[in-house]
């Protein structure tokens, strides 16, 4: 069947404009996370949604980091104003309950 | 103490060698373990879980020991295909679960 599927999987924006990242996660999964990882660097957790609540929002960085969830399936996640330091690859996975998670191709991110 | 933690290595053997990797954990509720694989710029990719009893899959066996709170990998005879890092991944249960990603640790086998 599909795997989890994220899009743009390269994005290349300026500093100070907004993005926007898309997370299509396994049909029936109803977990969703997002995680960032820099070149060389472990896995950072971003934020996790069960269903279309998000009950731990405690990775995000800043407030310029939001994210929802719609009909417990599709995810976004908005970096506002971004910054050099925001460049990484962004994951999204997703799981039923408490069994592993699949991850999606990522989304390169290069802020200029 | 950090949650998750592995030895970043690299681990560099030889063709053919075994090699083993340790994981502990801080959180005696965790409940669920895992082991992933992550190629250079690539995702992760579930690896096998572990159970209490220990499991093996073809050269690969984990095992848990709760006691001690750590969890280990076993590859027998390496291939130049299983270069890579090797992520440990403890789950808590309670109302959501959210999996701990260790830092990962390196392996290179080389010819």
């Amino acid at each position: 069947g599909a795997g989890v599927s994220q899009s743009p999987s390269n994005k290349v924006t300026e500093k100070g404009k907004d993005v926007e990242l898309r997370c299509d996660p396994i049909s029936g999964h109803t977990a969703l996370y997002w995680y960032r990882q820099s070149l060389g660097q472990g896995l950072e957790f971003l934020i996790y949604f069960q269903g279309n609540s998000a009950p731990d929002k405690s990775g995000l960085p800043s407030d310029r980091f939001s994210a929802e969830r719609t009909g417990g399936s599709v995810s976004t996640l908005t970096i506002q104003r971004t910054q050099q330091e925001d460049s990484a690859v962004y994951l999204c996975a997703s799981s039923y309950s408490n069994q592993p998670q699949h991850f999606g191709d990522g989304t390169r991110l290069s802020i200029l | 103490r950090k949650e998750v933690e592995q030895d970043p290595g690299p681990f560099n053997v030889p063709e053919g060698a075994t090699v083993a990797f340790n994981c502990t954990y801080s959180n005696s509720a965790s409940q669920s373990f895992f082991w992933y694989r992550q190629d250079c710029r690539k995702e992760p990719k579930l690896l096998m879980s572990v159970y209490s009893s220990g499991n093996e899959d073809g050269r690969f066996t984990a095992q848990l020991n709760r006691a001690s709170q750590y969890i280990s990998l076993l590859i027998r005879d390496s291939k130049l295909s299983d270069s890579a890092t090797y992520l440990c991944v403890v789950t808590r249960t309670g109302g959501s679960y959210i999996p701990t990603f260790g830092r990962g640790t390196s392996l290179i086998v080389h010819p």
